[in-house]
């Protein structure tokens, strides 16, 4: 099946700082990419869906201005945490399609983020 | 996106059939069933989708009620690594449309 990088796997950031999580479709092209946020013992909550060439759209409640989007290329989103703090502690994971109908979600192996 | 009900965990044998089941009463008639399952601190893995036939791959069963207002997936061996979170997800084939994940069932593979 399709492949979806994600990278990096695991970092530990300071408080105030800003972190980049990249996403990459290894053997595909993906118009769109989808990016989750998952808590402990929780399920995945989607935070914002990544379109290729234009604004990303964002869930509600999660703020758009501290969770960069930029997914400049058709095989390339990046995720970037500004200013993290503790509670941005999470899982966070991307996901892309094939751009056909009928086809299942590609998932990177997700990026573990801990704010101290 | 319709809703799905799942049990919250499950336990199965080693080397028996898991057999997982999932509401979805409220599924339209453009909507797939697709099951992921995510093992502890990974991405989400893709397993089967349906429409309205039975299907079967490599690695599961999905059998879907005449209905649809209801699915089981069979892992026909069960083995410890088959220990995970299991979602059912109903959803349009846009390609365009994002995965909603409900709670899942937590299946427990035991020796």
């Amino acid at each position: 099946g399709a492949v979806v990088s994600q990278h990096p796997s695991r970092v530990i950031c300071k408080s105030g700082t800003s972190v980049k999580i990249e996403c990459r479709s290894l053997d595909f092209q993906a118009t769109t990419m989808f990016w989750y946020r998952q808590f402990p013992k929780q399920s995945l909550m989607l935070m914002a869906t990544s379109n290729e060439g234009s604004k990303a759209t964002y869930e509600q409640g999660v703020e758009k201005d501290k969770f960069l989007i930029n997914h400049a290329s058709l095989t390339l989103s990046t995720l970037t945490v500004t200013s993290a703090h503790p509670e941005d502690s999470s899982f966070y994971i991307c996901s892309a399609r094939l751009p056909l109908e009928d086809t299942e979600a590609f998932f990177g192996q997700g990026t573990r983020l801990t704010v101290v | 996106d319709a809703k799905t009900t799942q049990p919250p965990s499950m336990d199965c044998a080693e080397g028996r059939a898991a057999n997982l089941p999932c509401n979805h009463s409220t599924i339209s008639g453009n909507e797939y069933v697709y099951w992921y399952r995510q093992i502890h601190s990974q991405g989400p893995q893709y397993i089967i989708h349906g429409l309205k036939n039975n299907e079967t791959n490599e690695m599961a069963s999905l059998i879907i009620t005449e209905d649809r207002k209801s699915s089981t997936l069979i892992l026909p061996h069960a083995t410890l690594r088959d220990t995970a979170v299991y979602y059912c997800i109903v959803r349009v084939g846009d390609a365009g449309n994002m995965l909603t994940f409900g709670g899942g069932t937590r299946l427990m593979v035991k020796p």
